[in-house]
């Protein structure tokens, strides 16, 4: 079926380690997000891409870094992970052209870092 | 700093009662006001829309009233049923954001009591 898949969706980590968060549509949106979401702050822009090899940083992106290199995948990664980095974390995509066109949500990742 | 406001944090509500979440905004910019409905363990999803040239829209029993003067949007859920019971979140854009980036409240989680 097509739509928005994100993996894991559960993961355990250690402060200092990498991890990588991996989002897959199936639509070919152009435009991909990524969020995390903590209980008071709703959910908070992380980063952003247009296309492929077209990325921009949003809100909170500071300690995570992202790449598309394919239209259809938008991976966050996590270089040193620290506890302050725990989180749901959603991937959104939505079609090119602003139109109120509304963003798609995967199902999330909850990522916690001990 | 929260671009858009969102209140209560949390309610409870019987069974074919009113639930009412309000949202207030500053940028006079914003011309789309989303709301999205996650239930546990899944990604938000678009539940209704506004744009500032109407002032109210429903579908179903579910009710978005907007006071452009004002810089206010609530959600109005009629009828309510334990099934609504879900977290919502206001959001909003702005046409000048061609990446249609979304601002999101903080979130309001409805219980709705059998």
């Amino acid at each position: 079926d097509a739509g928005i898949t994100q993996s894991p969706r559960y993961k355990i980590t250690e402060t200092g380690r990498q991890v990588t968060l991996m989002c897959h549509q199936t639509w070919s949106h152009s435009y991909m997000f990524w969020y995390r979401q903590d209980l008071g702050h709703g959910l908070r822009l992380i980063y952003y891409s247009a296309a492929a090899d077209i990325t921009d940083k949003g809100e909170v992106p500071d300690g995570y870094v992202v790449s598309r290199s394919k239209t259809e995948n938008f991976p966050l990664t996590l270089e040193s992970a620290t506890r302050s980095q725990t989180s749901v974390y959603f991937c959104a995509s939505r079609p090119q052209g602003f139109d109120y066109q509304p963003q798609h949500f995967g199902d999330g990742t909850r990522l916690s870092i001990l | 700093q929260q671009q858009v406001k969102q209140s209560p944090q949390s309610l409870i509500v019987q069974k074919g009662g009113i639930s009412i979440i309000n949202c207030a905004y500053e940028n006079t910019a914003f011309d789309y006001f989303p709301w999205y409905q996650q239930f546990p363990g899944k990604g938000p999803a678009l539940l209704i829309a506004i744009r500032p040239d109407v002032s109210e829209k429903k579908e179903g029993r579910f009710t978005i009233s907007f006071n452009k003067s004002a810089k206010q949007f609530s959600l109005h859920i009629m009828d309510s049923q334990p099934g609504d019971s879900a977290t919502y979140f206001c959001a909003a854009s702005s046409r000048q954001d061609s990446w249609g980036k979304l601002q999101f409240g903080a979130g309001t989680q409805v219980v709705v009591t059998p």
